[in-house]
């Protein structure tokens, strides 16, 4: 199984909503991304998780909140986010987050805010 | 502080013709690892190839090959007999192994496939 699921694949909120999009992966991976990626341009780096710590965060507002519950899970916690916010959101995972090794990504949760 | 550049957003290649895709990179680091993606439009990144920067030898994976030319700071792919299911975004991008650990992307090119 080399896969990464993400869920919703879709998501419309308000900017007064709370909502959270979910990351799975059960390859055994030790290393999750989340990534945002504005429509024809690149995937931004936002956080990077490392045996379930935060390692990196990318001077990204607190409206999105990450969460790493286990190894195999990854969310990412919205609230009052703002029209902006409307991206493509990736989630990736690699086995030790370290040189050589290739990130699998996800296909992504579409995220609308009206 | 890294730096990758795609200067083609667009390129067109006929089916069953080769390719050559653009990528050239800055950094002040010894090591690091070069990627290449593909994105189709249903929006997953998909891993096409690697090159450290210690290999001496060009990556190859199938019809993907990279030519890495570390003097330059070039690493363009190379698509070899292109198929309409090439036609998609693609991305480069470069990791440090001393830092962050944490790929930056290029702009992308977005290839289409003709018949």
């Amino acid at each position: 199984d080399t896969e990464v699921t993400q869920t919703p694949k879709h998501l419309v909120m308000g900017m007064t909503n709370k909502k959270s999009l979910k990351c799975e992966q059960h390859m055994g991976h030790r290393a999750m991304y989340w990534y945002k990626q504005k429509a024809k341009k690149p995937p931004e780096l936002m956080f990077v998780y490392s045996y379930e710590k935060l390692s990196i965060n990318e001077s990204v507002p607190s409206r999105f909140s990450p969460e790493c519950p286990n190894s195999s899970l990854l969310n990412l916690h919205l609230h009052a986010l703002q029209p902006e916010d409307s991206a493509l959101y990736l989630c990736a995972s690699s086995h030790r987050g370290v040189g050589d090794e290739k990130l699998f990504f996800g296909s992504g949760t579409q995220l609308s805010v009206l | 502080a890294q730096k990758i550049t795609q200067t083609q957003p667009g390129m067109f290649v006929q089916e069953k013709e080769a390719v050559t895709l653009d990528c050239t990179y800055d950094t002040s680091d010894q090591s690091y690892g070069l990627f290449w993606y593909k994105q189709p439009s249903s929006g997953e990144m998909i891993f096409l190839i690697y090159q450290g920067s210690y290999d001496e030898q060009n990556a190859t994976e199938g019809r993907y090959s990279l030519n890495f030319q570390k003097a330059r700071k070039s690493a363009n792919l190379v698509i070899s007999a292109s198929q309409l299911g090439d036609s998609a975004m693609y991305f480069c991008a470069m990791r440090d192994d001393t830092g962050r650990r944490a790929l930056t992307f290029g702009s992308g090119t977005r290839l289409q496939v003709q018949p």
